[in-house]
């Protein structure tokens, strides 16, 4: 069965490192791979959206690989803030447009 | 503003009793979708809708009802609510295709006694 696994357990950092979180995934072929931040009590917000064939994506601080021959995405936030304190999803999708698989997601806490 | 609104944001019933929760988006998207959030699960997708009048499953349908007679509105009606439908509920809507940003709403806390 399809799985999509992220780090369960919380990332602490300290500010001004850059954290690097894992998205990896299994029985599954997606098209496209998208990452979210959530905060407590909050919807999801999207990230950034990296194509199957696209092997890097970068936005001001964030940088998401995706090795579909390694089937894993790794997300990563450069210069990090204690602002940055979030739980970050990542979810996959096959194209054709109607399905969009999450991951439980990782918390991570940006300490000064 | 360009937003999703989820109505109410906080529910307690009891088993059995019929409630619907309201979704709308200003955006002109033509895809919504429901989602529940439980503790060591995930997001996982309950029903979407790629226009009006079309409505499809998703991972984790069963007790759940969906319509989409307008294109802004989306409601969920379970119509005979359980412990088991205690969670998390988002919302969330796009433009059309996958590679458009999706948006969620705030989400709507629903216990179910």
């Amino acid at each position: 069965s399809q799985k999509i696994e992220q780090n369960s357990e919380a990332l602490n950092i300290q500010e001004g490192k850059t954290a690097t979180l894992t998205c990896n995934y299994t029985n599954y072929s997606p098209a496209y791979l998208q990452w979210y931040r959530q905060d407590p009590g909050r919807g999801p917000v999207f990230l950034l959206l990296i194509r199957e064939n696209e092997k890097e994506k970068r936005k001001e601080r964030l940088k998401v690989t995706f090795d579909t021959t390694l089937k894993q995405s790794l997300f990563h936030i450069t210069a990090s803030q204690p602002a940055d304190s979030a739980t970050y999803l990542c979810a996959l999708d096959p194209g054709g447009g109607n399905k969009l698989t999450f991951g439980t997601g990782t918390q991570l806490k940006v300490e000064l | 503003e360009a937003q999703v609104t989820q109505n109410p944001r906080y529910l307690i019933t009891v088993t059995g009793k019929k409630l619907t929760v309201t979704c709308s988006q200003n955006m002109n998207h033509e895809y919504m979708s429901w989602y529940r959030q439980d503790p060591g699960l995930g997001l996982r997708q309950i029903y979407y809708s790629m226009n009006v009048e079309v409505t499809d499953k998703g991972d984790v349908p069963e007790g759940y009802k969906v319509s989409r007679k307008e294109k802004r509105n989306f409601p969920l009606i379970l119509e005979s609510p359980s412990p088991n439908q205690t969670s998390l509920y988002f919302c969330a809507s796009r433009l059309a295709v996958s590679t458009d940003t999706q948006y969620f709403g705030p989400g709507t806390r629903l216990t179910v006694l």
